[in-house]
């Protein structure tokens, strides 16, 4: 079965720092990767996915995700957050459930940016 | 172009009351699904329609019923509510019939239910 295992459950920073939000996913068969963003009291939006091709893949607001197949993991980064990066991240691996897709999410990380 | 509509936005219901939880999109897409948010669990998928006419159970359907009401509209229904289903509902939408394994899955902002 395909899960989704996002490490830290909350990720504080400074403004202009880096961040890395970790994910690890498990799955016999190809997979298809997405980070999702939720501002407070919004909906998810979409950040970046990755289907094929190039690893590193390049997302909105200055987000990039880098897939690596040996270690299972498809981690999300950014060089310089701004205050306006605070929200939850998701990592959800798409399946194929009885000829529909199904996105397995992880349990989310807060990321929270102190000026 | 308002994308994923939800109503209501807030609900308190207490323990066997019964409701139904709307949801529309104007993105003519053919996929639409339901999902519960709970602290620590991410999203959970409840039900979902691959196209219209059909709909089909999720991870955790149990206490829920779905009704695929037309292309644009997918409503969720508590029969009788209990504590276990306070959560924050979230419908999605996604553009092809069959809901394509790559397809981007677009969100409405959620309804935050609390049944006392």
């Amino acid at each position: 079965a395909q899960s989704v295992t996002q490490l830290d459950s909350q990720v504080p920073v400074f403004e202009e720092a880096p961040v890395e939000l970790r994910c690890n996913y498990s799955s016999s068969v190809s997979v298809y990767l997405f980070w999702y963003v939720q501002y407070p009291n919004q909906g998810l939006q979409l950040l970046l996915k990755y289907l094929s091709g190039s690893t590193l893949v390049k997302g909105i607001n200055g987000f990039e995700a880098e897939f690596n197949k040996s270690q299972t993991s498809f981690h999300l980064r950014k060089p310089s957050v701004h205050i306006s990066d605070t929200a939850e991240y998701f990592c959800a691996v798409s399946m194929n459930l009885q000829g529909a897709q199904k996105l397995v999410f992880g349990q989310g990380t807060r990321l929270t940016i102190n000026p | 172009n308002a994308g994923v509509t939800q109503t209501p936005k807030f609900q308190v219901l207490k323990t066997g009351q019964s409701m139904t939880l709307q949801c529309a999109q104007d993105m003519n897409h053919n996929s639409m699904y339901w999902y519960r948010q709970d602290p620590g669990m991410g999203l959970r998928l409840i039900y979902y329609s691959a196209s219209e006419g059909t709909t089909d159970k999720g991870e955790v359907p149990n206490g829920y019923n779905v009704s695929r009401l037309n292309k644009r509209e997918f409503s969720l229904r508590l029969e009788s509510a209990a504590p276990s289903q306070t959560s924050v509902y979230f419908c999605a939408s996604s553009e092809r019939p069959l809901a394509v394994i790559t397809d981007t899955q677009y969100f409405g902002p959620g309804t935050r239910l609390t049944v006392l």
